[in-house]
């Protein structure tokens, strides 16, 4: 079935350091999505990335779309507090979506 | 509208005893699902829907039985609940399915220990 790893695990910044996490599928996918959960939250919808080589930004948080639509990448560039949480990526196929494993951001102020 | 809601928030099992989890949607999502947490492992799909009278399985499924009679509702159900089930257990709806570009809506979440 298809898998979808991400890397890394964790990640721990000081306030004002940038962050990137990093997502590879086994399969090709028809999207990938980004969510976003804090500390005892439950994962809230960022971002989706549909096409191709595709770059969508939100404020400080750049995302990518590999051009083989198999891998992606969330870049956050100078990291605050509230940014502190697990990032996701998911992979969407058929009828299903495939969650990464997650990165655990946690920011020193 | 209250967008998914999820009961009971806390739960606690012995071993061998049945439950019902219950997800409720009120924005006339076709599709729900349930996915369950554990430390370390990220989201994994138990069971699906993508519409009333229609469910399938997902990476998990053994242990959890569903069914989908109206569009509203989607209870997860433990026949008999294992240790290796205590988890945090979250459902999830869209209007189509995720490989169709839809986003996720989240409910709060259940935490569930089996004794």
């Amino acid at each position: 079935g298809q898998q979808v790893m991400q890397i890394p695990q964790y990640q721990h910044v000081q306030e004002g350091e940038d962050f990137t996490t990093y997502c590879n599928s086994s399969t090709t996918l028809s999207n990938i999505q980004w969510y976003k959960q804090r500390p005892g939250g439950h994962p809230v919808f960022l971002i989706q990335l549909v096409k191709s080589g595709e770059v969508k930004k939100q404020k400080r948080l750049t995302f990518q779309f590999g051009e083989a639509k198999k891998n992606s990448s969330l870049h956050i560039t100078a990291t605050q507090t509230t940014d502190v949480g697990t990032y996701f990526c998911a992979g969407g196929s058929n009828y299903k979506l495939t969650f990464g494993k997650g990165t655990l951001l946690t920011v020193n102020p | 509208n209250a967008g998914v809601t999820q009961t009971p928030k806390f739960q606690v099992l012995k071993t061998g005893q049945s439950m019902t989890l219950q997800c409720a949607q009120d924005m006339n999502h076709e599709y729900m699902s349930w996915y369950r947490q554990d430390p370390g492992m990220g989201l994994r799909l138990i069971h699906y829907s993508v519409g009333a009278g229609i469910t399938d399985q997902g990476e998990v499924p053994n242990g959890y039985n569903v069914s989908r009679s109206t569009t509203e509702d989607f209870p997860l159900r433990l026949l008999s609940a294992a240790p290796s089930q205590t988890s945090v257990y979250f459902c999830a709806s869209s209007y189509d399915p995720p490989g169709a570009n839809e986003k996720l809506f989240f409910g709060s979440g259940t935490q569930l220990s089996v004794l």
